[in-house]
């Protein structure tokens, strides 16, 4: 059974600064990984996909997915108040249909 | 950008009751998903649903669960009936198709069994 884990459980950066968010899973035939952000009182936002090794950016956030390692991460460049939120990893395995298993979360603070 | 509506908010009902949690989901998706989140702990998965059918259900969804969609209208939730260990949040969710399509998530039903 697809076990997700995610660390650290919270994290506090300045405002500018950047945030490294971790994530490991443990079933090979993972296919899709996605974070997503949740903001209190809301449901579950998606902020990224990553499919393929490597890198992918979009604005500040950079994915980096390694699947021999069973690792994927989150990186937040110049880090602002509004990016404070619970961020969830989330994977989907081959064959399946979209079932997503979510990791616990790590909860991000930007400080001004 | 897409919606994905839950109605309640909240739910407070009593153990042995039904209770029915509905969800408007993406207008044009066809895949339709309800996950449940204990406080504390990790959202997990409970069922998908494509074309009036259960496509998978995790163990989860025990036999007092159902879910149906009658002629397009809200995607439901029953649970009949209520036990405690059902309190939690339940988020709908809803997809354009599979392949790794962004499931977007609604702002969750807080079910509390007493």
């Amino acid at each position: 059974q697809q076990k997700v884990q995610q660390s650290p459980e919270s994290l506090i950066v300045p405002e500018g600064g950047m945030a490294s968010l971790n994530c490991t899973f443990s079933d090979r035939n993972s296919q899709y990984f996605w974070w997503y952000r949740q903001h209190s009182g809301e449901g579950p936002k998606a902020l990224m996909s990553i499919f393929s090794n490597g890198d992918k950016k979009e604005g500040r956030f950079t994915a980096h997915l390694n699947k021999a390692s069973l690792h994927v991460s989150l990186h937040i460049k110049d880090s602002q108040p509004s990016d404070s939120a619970l961020y969830f990893c989330a994977v989907s395995m081959a064959g399946s249909f979209n079932k997503l298993t979510f990791g616990a979360g790590t909860r991000l603070a930007v400080c001004p | 950008g897409p919606k994905v509506l839950q109605i309640p908010s909240h739910q407070i009902i009593d153990m042995g009751q039904m209770v029915t949690l509905n969800c408007d989901p993406v207008s044009n998706h066809l895949y339709f998903y309800w996950y449940k989140q204990i406080l504390g702990q990790q959202m997990e998965f409970l069922v998908n649903f494509y074309n009036g059918k259960v496509m998978e259900k995790s163990k989860l969804f025990k036999d007092q669960f159902s879910v149906e969609r009658p002629d397009g209208s809200y995607f439901t939730l029953k649970i009949q009936p209520t036990a405690l260990e059902d309190s939690a949040v339940y988020f709908c969710a809803s997809s354009l198709s599979l392949g790794g399509l962004e499931q977007y998530f609604g702002p969750g039903t807080r079910l509390t069994v007493l």
